[in-house]
């Protein structure tokens, strides 16, 4: 299994409201990242967790709030977005050591009404 | 055909030729780099990949070369065919670190 899997693969929600994304690896990666996309521009690194643990935060809004509640899962809890928080968000993992560089997930498409 | 990265964003090949991607990184500290392809509805895919203790490392159809003294990557894609077309980023990582910095991405299409 050499993926990573991401649900929903498209979400609008308002801006009051409560959502979360999911990814979801069983490559045995360590590594696991949160990176937001907008439209025709490159990822940009959000959240890195390293065995469990959150070891970078990009000085990403708390609007956003990241969860790993094992090695295999990555969450993304959203509360009270902006309309400019439309974007592509992609999940991404690695080996730790980034051999072979990250996997990236097909993303969640977020938009903010 | 060729690319400068930041400064021609797209690019435009007849299927066939070979293609070079141009990248210019800006950390020298930067010790690895990654190259990935990006179609359209997806995320990003690893197509290759160089240490900063080589200048040169081939794939399959394609050849990654670094030019550490210039601080330059370039992603040279041969007998270029439609399912080539994509956006391609260029990556770096700095030494010591856990993330990747990726470039502004250069669209290759593929004129058939």
């Amino acid at each position: 299994d050499t993926e990573v899997t991401q649900t929903p693969k498209h979400l609008v929600m308002g801006m009051t409201n409560k959502k979360s994304l999911k990814c979801e690896q069983h490559m045995g990666h360590r590594a696991m990242y949160w990176y937001k996309q907008k439209a025709k521009k490159p990822p940009e690194l959000m959240f890195v967790y390293s065995y469990e643990k959150l070891s970078i935060n990009e000085s990403v809004p708390s609007r956003f709030s990241p969860e790993c509640p094992n090695s295999s899962l990555l969450n993304l809890h959203l509360h009270a977005l902006q309309p400019e928080d439309s974007a592509l968000y992609l999940c991404a993992s690695s080996l730790g050591n980034r051999v072979g560089g990250d996997t990236f997930g097909s993303g969640t498409r977020l938009t903010v009404v | 055909g060729e690319s400068v990265g930041l400064h021609l964003p797209t690019l435009s090949v007849q299927e066939g030729d070979n293609s070079i991607i141009n990248c210019a990184y800006s950390n020298s500290a930067s010790d690895y780099f990654i190259w990935y392809k990006q179609e359209s509805g997806k995320g990003p895919q690893f197509i290759i990949d160089i240490r900063s203790n080589m200048d040169k490392r081939q794939g399959q159809r394609v050849t990654v070369l670094l030019n550490k003294t210039v601080k330059h990557l370039s992603l040279q894609i041969a007998a270029t065919q439609p399912g080539d077309s994509a956006v391609y980023f260029c990556a770096e990582m700095r030494d010591g670190a856990n993330n990747l910095f990726f470039g502004t991405g250069t669209r290759l299409t593929v004129i058939p």
